[in-house]
């Protein structure tokens, strides 16, 4: 079946830190790749999304590359900030318009000024 | 606020007890889906509607469980005699038509529930 596994956390690191988050995907076909990020006391939102092998995801400084040869889609971010603390979970869709999302089982990001 | 909202954002109930959960979703969203979050755990799919419509339940969902949205807009999910391994975050999202639909899923704040 579809499968999303991230690396675990907690991760602490200190501002301007440079992140990386692992994500590596078990799926059929080509599924969509999302980071979804909720905030303290906040909803899921969509951080970066890549629908395609080589596709690259970007937001807030964020960014992520939908890596099919190593079933991957790493979240990276050169210099994190206080206000980067969240978690943050990686997941994928394989049906077309549906989303209905698999997810994996996210990771605790803390940044210490 | 125009965003998904979920109401109550808290429920402790006895085993044994119904509850039910509402979900408001943005309003020009035809989609509306239910997830559940443990502790811990990234959220699993439940089920979806698209307008009134129960398009897709999952195997989660047991015969306890049972959601509508009777008239395309506002959807309720209902837990009769709740178990103690119902405890958890329910969490209902919402998303355009696929024409319009970026992939993008929109979550409320979600319903935590506690079963004593």
């Amino acid at each position: 079946g579809n499968s999303v596994t991230q690396m675990e956390g907690p991760v602490t690191l200190s501002e301007e830190a440079f992140l990386t988050i692992n994500c590596t995907y078990t799926a059929t076909g080509y599924p969509s790749l999302f980071w979804y990020v909720q905030y303290p006391g906040e909803g899921l939102q969509l951080l970066l999304k890549a629908t395609k092998a080589d596709d690259k995801g970007s937001n807030k400084g964020f960014e992520a590359t939908y890596r099919k040869e190593t079933t991957s889609f790493h979240l990276e971010k050169g210099s994190v900030q206080v206000s980067d603390s969240a978690v943050y979970f990686c997941a994928l869709s394989r049906d077309q318009g549906a989303q209905k999302l698999v997810f994996g089982q996210g990771t605790r990001l803390t940044i210490n000024p | 606020d125009t965003g998904v909202s979920q109401n109550p954002r808290h429920k402790i109930t006895k085993r044994g007890q119904n509850v039910t959960f509402r979900c408001d979703p943005i309003s020009e969203h035809n989609r509306l889906y239910w997830y559940r979050q443990t502790l811990g755990q990234g959220p699993e799919f439940l089920t979806y509607f698209q307008n009134e419509a129960q398009l897709e339940k999952s195997r989660l969902l047991s015969d306890r469980f049972s959601a509508e949205r009777p008239k395309g807009s506002f959807s309720t999910l209902e837990i009769q005699r709740t178990e103690q391994g119902d405890s958890a975050m329910y969490l209902c999202a919402s998303s355009p038509d696929s024409r319009f639909n970026t992939g993008e899923l929109f979550f409320g704040e979600g319903s935590r529930l506690t079963v004593l």
